[in-house]
C-alpha cells in the first residue's frame, strides 16, 4: 500500500524555522516528483514546492522563494521542506503527495503549521 | 501564472441527482488537469487525472471530460459520501495551481 506520512509541524513564532518530513512507503520512491501543498484554515489549497526524483532541482511558489527549501534522501524514502523566516499567512496544515500521472497521487494526512506569537 | 476558475462556488443538490461541475484555465493546459475530492477534516483524494481518467478505486458515477480551457467534472448521481468540496489542479505549468473549489452541498 503506498503510504505518506508527514511530521514536524507545530507552533513556531514568526520569523522561526521548521523542518517537515514526509515518509514514503510502498512505491519506488526515487522513481518520482514530490509535492508539498498547503491550505490555511478555512482556505483552499495551494501548491508550494516540487522536487525531480533525483533531488537536483526544486521548484517553488513564488510566496516561499528564499524563505522554504524542498529536498529528499531517497536511501531514507523521505522529502523535507524546511521553512524559514516564517509568517503569520504560512500557518495551514502541510501535506506531501507523489507524483503519479501528472497528478497528486496519494497525500499524507498532513501536519499544522501555527505560526504566531 | 495559470489561472483556474471554477464554477459555481457553491452547488446545492439532493441525493441521486446529477452534479456538473466547470473549471476554467485562463490559458491552455492540455489535458493536464487534475480532480480532486476534499471532506471536512479529510485530506484531498483524487478523483480524475489528465482530464478523464478515473483514479484507482474511484466510482464509475465520477467522470471528467475537456481539453485545452474548459473542463468538467461530472457525478452521474449523488451518493450521501459526495457531498464534500471538489478542487481542480493543472500540471501543465509551473507554479502549478488549483481552481478556489466547489462546495456540493445537500440541498
Amino acid at each position: 500500500e503506498v503510504q505518506l506520512v508527514e511530521s514536524g509541524g507545530g507552533l513556531v513564532q514568526p520569523g522561526g524555522s521548521l523542518r517537515l518530513s514526509c515518509a514514503a512507503s510502498g512505491f519506488t520512491f526515487s522513481n518520482h516528483w514530490m509535492s508539498w501543498v498547503r491550505q490555511a484554515p478555512g482556505k483552499g489549497l495551494e501548491w508550494v514546492a516540487d522536487i525531480k526524483p533525483d533531488g537536483t532541482e526544486g521548484v517553488y511558489v513564488d510566496s516561499v522563494k528564499g524563505r522554504f527549501t524542498i529536498s529528499r534522501d531517497n536511501a531514507k524514502n523521505s522529502v523535507y521542506l524546511q521553512m524559514n523566516s516564517l509568517r503569520a499567512e504560512d500557518t495551514a496544515v502541510y501535506y506531501c503527495a507523489r507524483d503519479e500521472f501528472r497528478a497528486a497521487y496519494p497525500w499524507g494526512q498532513g501536519t499544522l503549521v501555527t505560526v504566531s506569537s | 501564472e495559470i489561472v483556474l476558475t471554477q464554477s459555481p462556488a457553491t452547488l446545492s443538490l439532493s441525493p441521486g441527482e446529477r452534479a456538473t461541475l466547470s473549471c476554467r484555465a485562463s490559458q491552455s493546459v492540455g489535458t493536464y488537469l487534475a480532480w480532486f475530492q476534499q471532506r471536512p477534516g479529510q485530506a484531498p483524494r483524487l478523483l480524475i487525472y489528465l482530464a478523464s481518467n478515473r483514479a484507482t478505486g474511484i466510482p464509475a458515477r465520477f467522470s471528467g471530460s475537456g481539453s485545452g480551457t474548459d473542463f468538467t467534472l461530472t457525478i452521474s448521481s449523488l451518493e450521501p459520501e459526495d457531498f464534500a468540496v471538489y478542487y481542480c489542479q493543472q500540471r501543465n505549468d509551473w507554479p502549478l495551481t488549483f481552481g478556489g473549489g466547489t462546495k456540493v452541498e445537500i440541498k
